[in-house]
C-alpha cells in the first residue's frame, strides 16, 4: 500500500561538484533542525545540525545555512562523491518531537 | 556511540494477523522513542511519540487501536500493527533519544508486507 502524497524532488550532480539541498519549514517556533542522509533500506543517518542562534555551522564536507526569516535551511555538500547519493532529509524538533521535512533525493554521477 | 536496534528488519504476514515490532536502545535509556512510517519515495511520517511509563501520544490521523505501542521500560518500545491489511504494508522506522541535546539514534526499520 502507498499513499497519496508528495514524492521527492530529485536532484543530479556530477562526481566533484558541490551540492546543494534545500528546506522550507513552516514551524516558526522550531530552534532545533537537523539533516539525516538515509540510504535505500535503512534508517536515517545523522549529517549535522544547527540551532536557531546560529545562521551557518560546518562540518567535515557539509555546511547547514539556516534563514529564519524566510524559514529557510540548506545543506550544502561540498566535492560530492558517488558515496554522497541518497535521499537528503530535513528534520525540525520543536519541543523535542522529530518532524521531517519532504527530503530530496541526490544521484552522483561519476 | 548511540545505538537503536530495530527488530525484525522484514516481515511478511497475512492479511488479518498483527505484527510486533520492536525497537531497542543498547546503550543508553530512552526517555523517549518516535515511531515513523515510510512509503516509497516519500518522507518519514510521524505516528507517535511514547515516553516510558506513560500512554503513547499519537500524530492526527494515526489509529491507536490499530497502532499499539508500548513503551514498558527506558530500554524497549514495540509497535504491533493489529489486524493488518495491505494498505499497511510500509516501512516503519524508530528513533529513541534521552533527550533533544543528546540527540536522535534511529533504528534500521522494519519492511512490513502485508499479503
Amino acid at each position: 500500500g502507498e499513499s497519496v502524497g508528495l514524492h521527492l524532488p530529485t536532484l543530479s550532480v556530477q562526481e566533484g561538484d558541490n551540492s546543494i539541498i534545500n528546506c522550507a519549514y513552516s514551524n516558526s517556533a522550531s530552534d532545533y533542525f537537523i539533516w539525516y542522509k538515509q540510504e535505500s533500506g535503512k534508517g536515517p543517518q545523522f549529517i549535522i545540525d544547527i540551532r536557531s542562534n546560529m545562521d551557518k555551522r560546518q562540518g567535515q564536507r557539509v555546511t547547514v545555512l539556516l534563514n529564519k526569516t524566510v524559514k529557510h535551511l540548506s545543506l550544502q555538500i561540498a566535492a560530492t562523491q558517488p558515496g554522497d547519493s541518497a535521499v537528503y532529509f530535513c528534520a525540525e524538533a520543536p519541543g523535542g518531537k522529530l518532524t521531517f521535512g519532504q527530503g530530496t533525493i541526490l544521484t552522483v554521477h561519476p | 556511540g548511540a545505538v537503536v536496534s530495530q527488530h525484525p528488519s522484514r516481515v511478511i504476514c497475512k492479511s488479518g494477523t498483527s505484527v510486533k515490532i520492536e525497537c531497542r536502545s543498547l546503550d543508553f535509556q530512552a526517555t523517549t522513542m518516535f515511531w515513523y512510517r515510510q512509503f516509497p519515495k516519500q518522507s518519514l511520517m510521524l505516528m507517535a511519540t511514547s515516553n516510558e511509563g506513560s500512554k503513547a501520544t499519537y500524530e492526527q490521523g494515526v489509529e491507536k487501536d490499530k497502532f499499539l505501542i508500548n513503551h514498558a521500560s527506558l530500554t524497549l518500545s514495540t509497535l504491533t500493527v493489529t489486524s493488518a491489511h495491505p494498505e499497511d504494508s510500509s516501512f516503519y522506522i524508530c528513533s529513541a533519544t534521552l533527550d533533544r541535546d543528546y540527540g536522535y539514534t534511529f533504528g534500521s526499520g522494519t519492511r512490513l508486507t502485508v499479503v
